[in-house]
């Protein structure tokens, strides 16, 4: 199976700051990975697909870039909203695989 | 509008079968993959399994002897089985839509807690 191992596991932020998730697979997954942020008592929502294209709806102040085994999630101009957990997977192979989290906190 | 609601018993005893139901609205499930995802409490998401469109099935190897995954087009519902449960598996479990059967989860449903125990 592959890992994902995502990083850090909780993030403390303030309002208007710029904040980066990353995630790192195990093998290559060919771009094959996408962003949910999952806000508490709710199900998670799609972010970001193919690495790096926004998901219909989702603010343009979420980005997504890397290639390879390296990836990671950028949020500009955090906002009180942002407050959440992302995960990162990877849907290259099965069985699709989950990073472990990170929780954004406002500071 | 895309939508997806799992129901079925909140309370399973140890060794039993979960059976779940995922009924979907908006969309086809012989258009869709269906995937089952699980979050165990204040843990991180694993993937279950999938039934695609053509109605042919994908399950995570490490539950694969204990799952079935099925559907119903005419009643638009999903059905996941589970057998030999154990206090682990006690999770929320979410179904979800694949966009064009990629793997990327572009609508999920609000989950249903399941908890194990005697």
């Amino acid at each position: 199976d592959i890992q994902m191992t995502q990083s850090p596991a909780s993030l403390s932020a303030s309002l208007g700051e710029t904040v980066t998730i990353e995630c790192r697979a195990s093998e290559d997954i060919y771009n094959g990975l996408a962003w949910y942020q999952q806000k508490p008592g709710k199900s998670p929502q799609l972010l970001i697909y193919n690495a790096n294209s926004l998901h219909t709806g989702v603010p343009s102040r979420f980005s997504g870039s890397g290639s390879g085994t390296q990836y990671s999630l950028k949020i500009n101009s955090l906002q009180s909203e942002d407050v959440a957990s992302y995960f990162c997977q990877q849907y290259y192979d099965y069985p699709y695989t989950f990073g472990a989290g990170t929780k954004l906190e406002l500071k | 509008q895309v939508q997806l609601k799992e129901s079925g018993p909140g309370l399973v005893q140890p060794s039993q079968t979960l059976s779940l139901t995922c009924t979907v609205s908006g969309f086809s499930l012989t258009s869709y993959t269906v995937s089952w995802v699980r979050q165990p409490p204040g843990k991180g998401l694993e993937w279950i399994g999938a039934i695609w469109s053509g109605g042919s099935t994908d399950y995570n190897s490490a539950l694969k002897s204990r799952l079935s995954i099925s559907r119903d087009t005419s009643k638009s519902q999903v059905l996941l089985k589970m057998n030999s449960l154990q206090t682990e598996d006690t999770a929320i479990y979410f179904c979800t839509r694949e966009a064009g059967g990629t793997g990327v989860m572009d609508a999920w449903g609000q989950g249903a807690s399941v908890t194990v125990s005697s």
